[in-house]
């Protein structure tokens, strides 16, 4: 069964200090790989996309890694900021069907404090 | 941000009444979706759309219906609203052959 599992649930941490996130996936054929910001009351927004062959992708003080064999993707914050208060959302598309199937995983609520 | 619009934005409705969300996107996006999702769950696709005149359901089962006359518009109706109908519904669009969906604000829908 095709699935997306992402950790921690939830996440607070101070502002300033870094933080990873996890993601686990289990969709095959794989296509690619998506991490989604997505604030309260707000659509998610792209943060950063890679393909089978990549394997660490950035975007500001956002960056992705991507192991394909293991099936892992983290996306690491360096130097929290309030406005980082967010879920972020893992989002896994196969290759298998014109469409190309999206696969959701629930998200990390990340909160940052002052 | 991307050019993609929802309204409403907040709705409160009671139990039977028939409403339409209204989704609109300005990039001449052939692919355009309707996604649910509630509190710390995950997104799931409802309907879908690869342009005009098609529409296909999703994963999850839903009692609402799309229609696809236009490029930009992608409204989504549910003839008698039900509690269990409750939820935050999404809308998002991409170009054909692509995949990074740009999604509007939400619905916030509540029937009571």
């Amino acid at each position: 069964k095709n699935q997306v599992e992402q950790s921690p649930q939830s996440l607070i941490i101070l502002e300033g200090k870094n933080c990873t996130l996890q993601c686990n996936y289990t969709v095959s054929p794989f296509s690619n790989l998506r991490w989604y910001k997505q604030d309260t009351g707000r659509g998610p927004v792209s943060l950063t996309i890679m393909t089978f062959s990549e394997n660490t992708k950035s975007n500001g003080r956002y960056t992705a890694t991507l192991d394909a064999d293991t099936k892992q993707s983290s996306l690491h914050i360096t130097a929290s900021q309030l406005s980082d208060s967010a879920s972020y959302i893992c989002v896994v598309s196969d290759r298998g069907s014109t469409l190309g199937r999206l696969y959701f995983g629930r998200g990390t609520q990340l909160t940052v404090w002052p | 941000e991307a050019d993609i619009y929802q309204t409403p934005r907040y709705l409160v409705i009671g139990t039977g009444k028939k409403i339409t969300l209204e989704c609109s996107q300005t990039m001449g996006h052939d692919k355009m979706y309707w996604y649910q999702q509630d509190p710390g769950m995950e997104l799931h696709l409802i309907h879908y759309s690869y342009g005009v005149n098609s529409t296909e359901k999703g994963d999850l089962s839903s009692e609402s219906t799309v229609s696809r006359i236009r490029t930009e518009h992608f409204p989504l109706t549910l003839e008698s609203a039900r509690p269990s109908h409750t939820s935050q519904y999404l809308c998002a669009s991409s170009e054909r052959q692509r995949e990074t969906q740009y999604f509007g604000p939400g619905t916030r829908l509540l029937v009571l």
